[in-house]
């Protein structure tokens, strides 16, 4: 079935460092993809998105691309901050639903 | 604009207990899904509603577990009874038809069964 795979966390990282948080996915037809954000103690909220092969899909200096030939979506971040501390889901839609991967903790220290 | 209500936002209870979990959309929306998100399992979605209607309740773990949406503005999730295992964070989602693929979570229900 339509699955999502993203890298297992926690990632940590120093601020200012270069961010990548990898995503794959599995789908019959041709899905939207998406990164939601979850900040400590709030629901999740959509971060960018994409709707077909080769779109980017930016917002708040995160990117990440549509890449078909390799399925995948792979989330990026040129200089990150304390504040981008959070939970990030990798998620592709189906009919009606969202599928989500399992979520990457990412920490940065000051 | 209020975003999507959900309450109570922590519930603490007895196994054996009814547990009632309640659920505002955003307005104008028209769809509305039901999520539990463990450590273990991650973000498991239980159902969802179109239109008022249950769509895609396959996600409900077991008879324990039931959901209503008597009308567009309000939701329910009832479990009962309860068990220490549904000791989860419970979230609520809405879309709009017009833009089914970006739901709209609210703050989520954190659920401690003893």
């Amino acid at each position: 079935g339509d699955s999502v795979t993203q890298m297992e966390g926690p990632v940590t990282l120093s601020e200012e460092a270069f961010l990548t948080i990898n995503c794959t996915y599995t789908a019959t037809g041709y899905p939207s993809l998406f990164w939601y954000v979850q900040y400590p103690g709030e629901g999740l909220q959509l971060l960018l998105k994409a709707t077909k092969a080769d779109d980017k899909g930016s917002n708040k200096g995160f990117e990440a691309t549509y890449r078909k030939e390799t399925t995948s979506f792979h989330l990026e971040k040129g200089s990150v901050q304390v504040s981008d501390s959070a939970v990030y889901f990798c998620a592709l839609s189906v009919d009606d639903k969202i599928i989500f991967g399992k979520g990457t903790r990412l920490h940065i220290l000051p | 604009d209020a975003g999507v209500i959900q309450s109570p936002r922590h519930e603490v209870t007895e196994m054996g207990q009814e547990v009632t979990l309640r659920c505002k959309p955003i307005s104008g929306h028209n769809s509305l899904f039901w999520y539990r998100q463990t450590m273990m399992r991650g973000l498991e979605l239980l159902i969802y509603f179109n239109n008022n209607v249950p769509i895609d309740d396959s996600g409900m773990p077991e008879d324990r577990f039931s959901a209503k949406m008597p009308n567009a503005s309000f939701s329910t999730l009832k479990i009962q009874p309860s068990e220490p295992r549904d000791s989860a964070v419970y979230f609520c989602a809405s879309s709009f038809s017009g833009n089914k693929e970006t739901q709209y979570f609210g703050p989520g229900t954190r659920l401690l069964v003893l």
